[in-house]
């Protein structure tokens, strides 16, 4: 089944801990990208990647770093976690960076809480 | 830096109804809209798209209208079914922007037996 897997789902952790959540694709898409969702402010992205290799900041990167070694992983990263990053985390892809098709595809989510 | 908002964050509508979501965006420049369904627990979902040399766009119930005007544009579900209950995303893209999609902050639907 093509499909874009994050974990953890859920994940409660203190600050200043840090923490990796994983996001793996399976439909060889070049695009990834982080978004973090939180109450009234919808999806923000946080960084992108158009290919391996290549990644770049999105509208909230503060905070966050993200690693694009393999095609189909595409880790987001806290190094040093705050209260402030408690959020909902969505990782997805598409297949072509260029403006033919931008379908994305998501996954299931990874709520965060940093106590 | 521009924005895509929604006119109501709610709406509730009876189980065969027609609902209307509805968006507005501020970047004159996008080119591609898309709507997403999020359900409780789950990441979004596409549902539609429409490009801005479209102004309507059918898909199985739904039906998107884009108003370039008056950069506005409307999620239309026919006969609301209670599996159509969740959160509606709108979606702006311009081509010439690299960060790819702005999302909109969603509208909850609910649908009443």
């Amino acid at each position: 089944e093509a499909q874009v897997t994050q974990n953890p789902r859920y994940l409660i952790t203190v600050t200043g801990k840090k923490l990796t959540v994983t996001c793996s694709q399976n439909m060889n898409h070049e695009y990834m990208s982080w978004y973090r969702q939180d109450p009234g402010l919808g999806l923000r992205q946080i960084y992108y990647s158009m290919n391996v290799e290549v990644t770049d900041k999105g509208d909230v990167p503060e905070g966050y770093k993200v690693s694009r070694k393999e095609k189909r992983n595409f880790p987001l990263i806290l190094e040093s976690p705050s209260p402030n990053q408690t959020s909902l985390y969505f990782c997805a892809s598409r297949p072509h960076p260029g403006p033919a098709n931008y379908g994305y595809t998501f996954g299931s989510g990874t709520r965060l809480t940093v106590v | 830096g521009e924005s895509v908002g929604l006119h109501l964050p709610t709406l509730s509508v009876q189980e065969g109804d027609n609902s209307i979501i509805n968006c507005a965006y501020s970047n004159s420049a996008s080119d591609y809209f898309i709507w997403y369904k999020q359900e409780s627990g789950k990441g979004p979902q596409f549902i539609i798209d429409i490009r801005s040399n479209m102004d309507k766009r059918q898909g199985q119930r739904v039906t998107v209208l884009l108003n370039k005007t008056v950069k506005h544009l409307s999620l239309q579900i026919a006969a609301t079914q209670p599996g159509d209950s969740a959160v509606y995303f709108c979606a702006e893209n311009y081509s010439g922007s690299a960060r790819q999609l702005t999302f909109g902050s969603g509208t909850q639907l609910t649908v009443l037996p």
